[in-house]
């Protein structure tokens, strides 16, 4: 298992971007393939999938997001990023930074970041 | 499909057993995995690959699934298994991670 901890603004302006920065601990690799993503909680809600992205660049996004999304990853310096565009309140959310992983029958999140609120708000 | 629908809550007397499922056409094709969340925490994931417990995750906390549903059963609940349990499988497309609802587990 690995631990995870996110980092990045709490607040952003409306039609910005926001950034965040994963960090990674432990031993990352699986017999399972490995994905590094972003998992997000609005407030009182349930959890939303944005994307994960392998180490060789494979990537899945969520396309309710409509391209908004970015993953990038760089296991050589343990951490990987999300950048998410346009913003507006409804993407004011607690966002989780996990790893996804995955075979021929599933994927499972077996970590997560212990999660970081961001507000969209002027 | 790309939906998993849960009920939204359930209660359960301590020490009784209770059932929560989780429903989807996906859940033909690929595993569900199962996540308890505690206000203020993230996630843990309770059981992968519909049955499979991971290291420290009590026996009384079991997985099945048959066709287009899954279920969580807590044999035996306790005070610390109330919580919010959400399940999670690939879409029907493969690549992508659905949720679903979520069901509030009270334990009286």
């Amino acid at each position: 298992q690995v631990h995870l901890l996110e980092s990045g603004p709490g607040l952003v302006r409306p039609s910005e971007t926001l950034s965040l920065t994963c960090t990674f601990t432990g031993d990352p690799t699986s017999t399972k393939s490995v994905y590094w993503g972003w998992i997000r909680q609005p407030p009182g809600k349930g959890l939303e999938w944005l994307g994960s992205r392998s180490s060789g660049g494979t990537t899945f996004y969520n396309p309710s997001l409509m391209g908004r999304v970015t993953i990038s990853v760089d296991t050589s310096k343990r951490h990987f990023s999300l950048s998410l565009t346009s913003l507006t309140a409804a993407d004011t959310a607690v966002y989780f930074c996990v790893r996804d992983l995955r075979d021929y029958s599933g994927s499972s999140i077996d970590s997560w970041g212990p999660g970081t609120l961001v507000i969209v708000s002027t | 499909s790309s939906e998993l629908t849960q009920g939204p809550a359930v209660s359960v007397a301590l020490g009784q057993t209770v059932t929560i499922t989780c429903q989807g056409d996906s859940l033909r094709l690929y595993s569900v995995s199962w996540y308890q969340q505690k206000p203020g925490q993230a996630p843990v994931l309770v059981i992968s690959d519909k049955n499979k417990r991971p290291s420290g995750i009590p026996d009384r906390i079991s997985g099945s699934s048959s066709g287009t549903t899954a279920s969580l059963i807590i044999t035996g609940a306790e005070a610390e298994d109330e919580a919010d349990y959400y399940c999670n499988s690939r879409d029907t497309h493969g690549n992508h991670l659905i949720f679903g609802g979520g069901t509030k587990v009270t334990v009286l």
